[in-house]
């Protein structure tokens, strides 16, 4: 299996402030064929289900505000809140679309500091 | 505007089966590849398996020997069993629809997911 982690575990930005969430495949999740990292990335509200922001590991999801961006390749990758909002107070999880078993990241909480 | 939602009992007893449906509205089961994901509470997202309409299924290796995914197409409908469950098996569990007709995407559409409690 790839396992996922994420760093930090949780972190406290100001409002406006910029939020970076990073993210490492224990392999690497590009695939050479294509030349295109599987790996994705979801928020999630409490008592909501996850919502998908990033894929690609850098495509913006349509409607996905342009404050959200996602960079990296291979094993590190990373997801910047550029100007951090109230309404993006949530868990942030990675996924990894590579290869079976699909894996997560054991998410990282944002909030307003 | 595709719309899932998860239905089944909430408490089922230890050593017993767990059965949910996942309804699809809004766009065809006969498309797309479809999964379930479960989260035990205050925890991280599991995938538990998928099926394509044809009825081809993958399953998570850690839960392969416990789990059944199927669909009806009839009713445009998916369903998850799960036997032989014990308490770690307390979970929201959602369904989800893969972003394309390919396997290794991620998930575009979620249910509000529902949850199972196993307890006697």
């Amino acid at each position: 299996d790839i396992v996922m982690t994420q760093s930090p575990d949780s972190l406290a930005v100001s409002l406006g402030e910029r939020a970076t969430i990073n993210c490492k495949s224990s392999q690497s999740v590009l695939y050479s064929s294509n030349n295109k990292n599987y790996l994705t990335w979801y928020q999630q509200k409490p008592g909501q289900p996850p919502k998908l922001l990033i894929y690609w590991a850098s495509t913006r999801e349509s409607g996905v505000p342009d404050r959200f961006s996602g960079s990296g390749s291979g094993t590190d990758f990373t997801l910047t809140i550029s100007s951090l909002q109230a309404e993006d107070v949530a868990v942030y999880y990675c996924q990894q679309y590579y290869s079976i078993p699909f894996t997560f990241g054991p998410g990282t909480k944002v909030d307003i500091k | 505007q595709v719309q899932l939602q998860e239905s089944g009992p909430g408490l089922v007893k230890p050593s017993e089966t767990l059965s949910l449906t996942c309804s699809v509205s809004g766009g065809s089961i006969t498309s797309y590849y479809w999964s379930w994901i479960r989260q035990p509470p205050g925890q991280g997202l599991e995938w538990i398996g998928s099926i394509y309409y044809s009825g081809s299924t993958n399953y998570n290796p850690s839960l392969r020997s416990r789990v059944t995914i199927s669909l009806d197409t009839s009713k445009n409908q998916f369903s998850l069993r799960l036997s032989s469950v014990t308490a770690a098996d307390t979970a929201v569990y959602y369904c989800a629809r893969h972003t394309d007709d390919d396997l290794t995407r991620p998930f575009d559409y979620w249910g509000q997911g529902t949850l199972v409690t196993v307890s006697s």
